[in-house]
């Protein structure tokens, strides 16, 4: 059982670069999610999708886009990395509108350095 | 938009003894309540949740009570073990998901 799977897993950039995080599920699911994660600040909400070749913002999506051409990948891009956008990123997928039963699924998390 | 605010940040009992984390919410249409456990190395795991129609739900050591009057609402860990040692992360739902900052839970020896 893969679930959710994250490439790659550590990157280190200068700044100026682009890169793409490559997010893939096997649960079939509508619903996928990215996240950073900060020291002292929670998970919060990058982008998302409610399904294949549809996205929206979330509450940081300033810096980054992204793109859902299959419905089991949903890409995460920066186009050029700034050292504020050093994180740890996390991927999610849900079955539908989160509810009862009907959980996240994370990634185990891709760690990208900013220099 | 919806503000969830969790504490404590760091958390630290004694093996066997029960751990309590507490969190508040803004958004009185919020109706989904779960929590998430996070590892080492790893993303948030979803452990317990609750819809806004129940007080309380209990799974083995794990249980979470919702008071939404007050908009808060609880996660207790009774018998705590050493594999409890991780972040704990709420999170509430109205239209996108919310999370809290976090509680590192140390459990002592």
């Amino acid at each position: 059982n893969a679930g959710v799977t994250q490439t790659p897993k550590f990157r280190v950039l200068k700044t100026g670069q682009s890169m793409t995080l490559l997010c893939a599920q096997d649960m079939n699911h509508e619903y996928m999610y990215w996240y950073r994660q900060d020291p002292g600040m929670g998970l919060r909400l990058i982008h998302y999708s409610v399904g294949e070749g549809t996205t929206a913002k979330g509450e940081v999506p300033d810096g980054y886009n992204v793109s859902r051409l299959k419905k089991q990948n949903f890409l995460l891009g920066l186009e050029s990395a700034a050292p504020s956008q050093t994180s740890v990123y996390f991927c999610a997928s849900s079955y539908s509108r989160l509810t009862i039963n009907q959980p996240q699924h994370f990634g185990d998390g891709t760690r990208l350095s900013i220099l | 938009g919806e503000n969830v605010e969790q504490h404590p940040s760091t958390l630290s009992v004694q093996e066997g003894d029960s751990a309590v984390i507490k969190c508040t919410y803004s958004d009185s249409a919020s109706n989904y309540f779960p929590w998430y456990k996070q590892e080492l190395g790893k993303g948030p795991q979803l452990i317990i949740d609750i819809r806004s129609n129940v007080g309380e739900k209990k799974d083995q050591r794990i249980a979470v009570t919702l008071n939404k009057t007050a908009k808060h609402f609880s996660l207790h860990i009774t018998e705590t073990q050493p594999e409890d040692s991780a972040v704990y992360f709420c999170a509430v739902r109205d239209d996108k998901i919310i999370f809290g900052k976090g509680t590192r839970l140390h459990i002592l020896p």
